[in-house]
């Protein structure tokens, strides 16, 4: 059982469309990081949210914290064929993380 | 550049052949990880190491070991491979491992265990 349980599993939409990647677990972590992972490549970190009902932007990419600390979201607006990848939600809690199974994301031209 | 440098990319293995997976960061990280990954599960923790001569189990330690002589290096052994541990591997480091930092991951290792 994921500690993480990341949905949807896939998601494949047209350049230019929205889309929401979220991240749920019934623990509490101290923090949330997400990451994005292509192809033949390690994950590489975009961002890590620390307090309760934190947003955090980052270009067309807005990252939510839950408030009770257990969940998380990734928004990303007016999607591109260079966002495609796998992005992965990962719990800290001291030196321990967890991550979910990950969200395969498609963005066709 | 900073980078943590996984060796070999890949590796095709007959089962019970001890092989080693090495590790090196040169950002001289305290913290240091191995992970594997397989589809629909993410990725596990398998073994971290908080420092020189510091290791502990992570989620999925079972037929895995590792060793921390030096702070750049963290090699992955598995003593006795089987088919089951046929999986991409992932070594990352960070600075201390606490809640804020970023971890590094390696490109990974793809590994068969036949």
């Amino acid at each position: 059982t994921q500690l993480l349980e990341q949905s949807p599993q896939f998601l494949s939409i047209q350049e230019g469309e929205n889309l929401t990647v979220y991240c749920n677990s019934s623990s509490v972590f101290s923090s949330l990081q997400w990451y994005r992972q292509e192809p033949g490549e390690g994950p590489v970190l975009l961002v890590t949210v620390v307090t309760g009902g934190e947003v955090k932007k980052l270009k067309r990419l807005t990252f939510q914290f839950g408030d009770a600390r257990k969940d998380s979201s990734l928004h990303i607006t007016a999607a591109q064929p260079g966002d495609t990848g796998l992005y992965l939600c990962a719990g800290v809690n001291d030196y321990k993380l967890s991550f979910g199974a990950g969200t395969t994301v498609t963005v066709r031209a | 550049e900073a980078q943590v440098t996984q060796n070999p990319r890949y590796l095709i293995t007959v089962t019970g052949k001890k092989l080693t997976v090495t590790c090196s960061q040169n950002m001289n990280h305290e913290y240091m990880s191995w992970y594997r990954q397989d589809p629909g599960l993410g990725l596990r923790q398998i073994y971290y190491s908080m420092n020189v001569e510091v290791t502990d189990k992570g989620d999925v330690p079972e037929g895995y070991k590792v060793s921390r002589k030096e702070k750049r290096n963290f090699p992955l052994i598995l003593e006795s491979p089987s088919p089951n541990q046929t999986s991409l591997y992932f070594c990352a480091s960070t600075g201390s491992g606490t809640t804020n930092e970023k971890l590094f991951f390696g490109s990974g290792t793809q590994l068969s265990v036949l």
